[in-house]
């Protein structure tokens, strides 16, 4: 069965330091996999998708075929990046996009 | 871009009642809207597809004569949750796709959510 795991809740880092969230997926045929954020009060959004191999915010997400992996990254966190992020796959003809249970990003001053 | 509008935003119902949520595309027609549900502090799980001109899809799990899909027009999908009770009461999120891009491009345009408090 399809499925997406970011194995953190919540992940602390200093202003400046480097931000990597984790994200894993499962699915036997050729995934699509993006990365959703939240920020507060606001709906959810797309941050970036792999078939674009783009950097949107300073964040880019290498999709690893053998390690089945999709993992977020930015060098350099700032204030402003705090928010919920989502990795999310997509499948099956219509395009179902499935999430994982997210992870809290919270940067610190 | 294109905005995905929930209406209502809030709604709080008795028991037994039915209460009707709206999902509207308001500058994209959208042949397929989905319609996801979150539990406080948990991820968002995929309820429907939602179909312009045929049934829905359910995922499994998900009891189709409990929450009633309409998808009449390109813009406009409808969640009906029928006689409710207080564990249906979640945060109901609905998403769309522009029909202009295809299924491939794969971004979702989301709705505000409609938080649902079933007494």
């Amino acid at each position: 069965a399809q499925r997406v795991t970011q194995p953190e809740k919540l992940l602390s880092v200093f202003k400046g330091a480097p931000v990597e969230l984790k994200c894993n997926y499962s699915y036997s045929g050729s995934p699509e996999l993006f990365w959703y954020v939240q920020y507060s009060r606001q709906r959810l959004q797309l941050l970036l998708r792999h078939i674009s191999r783009e950097s949107i915010k300073g964040f880019t997400a290498d999709l690893n075929k053998g390690e089945t992996s999709f993992h977020l990254k930015k060098p350099f966190a700032q204030e402003e990046d705090s928010a919920m992020y989502y990795c999310a796959l997509s499948y099956s003809s219509a395009s179902k996009i499935i999430f994982g249970s997210g992870t809290r990003l919270s940067i610190r001053p | 871009g294109a905005v995905v509008s929930q209406h209502p935003s809030w709604v709080i119902c008795k028991s037994g009642t039915s209460v009707k949520i709206e999902c509207r595309s308001l500058d994209f027609q959208a042949t397929t809207m989905f319609w996801y549900r979150q539990f406080p502090k948990q991820s968002l799980m995929l309820m429907a597809t939602s179909n312009e001109g045929s049934k829905a899809t359910y995922e499994q799990g998900v009891e189709k004569d409990k929450f009633l899909i309409n998808h009449a027009s390109l813009t406009l999908s409808t969640l009906t949750v029928t006689s409710a009770h207080p564990e249906d009461s979640s945060f109901y999120i609905c998403s769309a796709r522009d029909r202009q891009s295809g299924t491939s491009s794969g971004e979702l345009f989301f709705g505000e959510g409609s938080r649902l408090t079933v007494l």
